[in-house]
């Protein structure tokens, strides 16, 4: 069985700079997550997709921070413009219960370093 | 507010000695708890994980912990490492237990284990 898919796995921008990040979670599974893990720390959920709509983006920051999911599927992370502290590996995940049961498939990451 | 608390940023042992990776929960509630493992440049995986079922919990690769709820803990142990079980392992609670409608990890901040040969 294939597993979560990610990419790019590393990118290098300067702040300021705009950058997307894809991800195609197992097949048929129904819950997308993103997650930011910051060097040294845990990783943080961003937001939480069931299928294509939006379950929780309270720890989205709305303002430079994007997401979506238009067919319940692959997924896209936006930041635009990226700042310093931006720099973390986005790790996508995903599960096929609409709960959180706290079994999530994870995926490599992509690593950003923003400069 | 429930959280999760490492004690331990790294920690380092011998091949064939035993491993505890120490965790302090904190919950106002009977918590789910996880343990994550993550090796260089690989994703997450779970390890194991702890429903209110059984206190002694069995996971992959002959690591195993116990909750504890009069210490409010969740020790990761295995009886002797292996040179392949160097990686960064984080302790997790589930807030769904916590009455959250969906469920949110909180993840601890990781103990980096490093095993000499």
């Amino acid at each position: 069985e294939a597993g979560v898919a990610q990419s790019p796995r590393y990118k290098i921008i300067e702040k300021r700079q705009s950058v997307a990040f894809w991800c195609n979670p197992i097949s048929g599974h129904a819950t997308l997550y993103w997650y930011q893990q910051i060097l040294g720390q845990g990783p943080k959920l961003l937001i939480q997709f069931q299928n294509n709509g939006v379950v929780d983006d309270s720890q989205l920051p709305k303002d430079r921070f994007s997401a979506e999911r238009l067919k319940g599927v692959d997924s896209t992370l936006k930041i635009q413009p990226a700042k310093l502290e931006d720099s973390a590996v986005y790790l996508c995940a995903s599960s096929p219960w609409a709960v959180n049961t706290g079994e999530l498939f994870f995926g490599e990451g992509s690593r950003l370093t923003v400069l | 507010a429930q959280s999760v608390t490492q004690l331990d940023s790294h920690v380092s042992v011998s091949e064939g000695t035993p491993v505890l990776l120490r965790c302090n929960y904190s919950s106002s509630y009977s918590p789910s708890l996880f343990w994550y493992v993550q090796h260089p440049n690989k994703g997450l995986q779970l390890l194991l994980k702890y429903t209110s079922a059984a206190t002694l919990v069995k996971g992959i690769n002959g690591f195993e912990a116990e909750f504890k709820k009069s210490e409010t803990s969740f020790h990761l142990t295995k009886p002797s490492a292996h040179m392949s079980d160097a990686a960064e392992y984080f302790c997790v609670v589930n807030l769904l237990a916590g009455g959250g409608s969906q469920g949110n990890l909180i993840f601890g901040k990781g103990t980096k284990l490093s095993v000499k040969p």
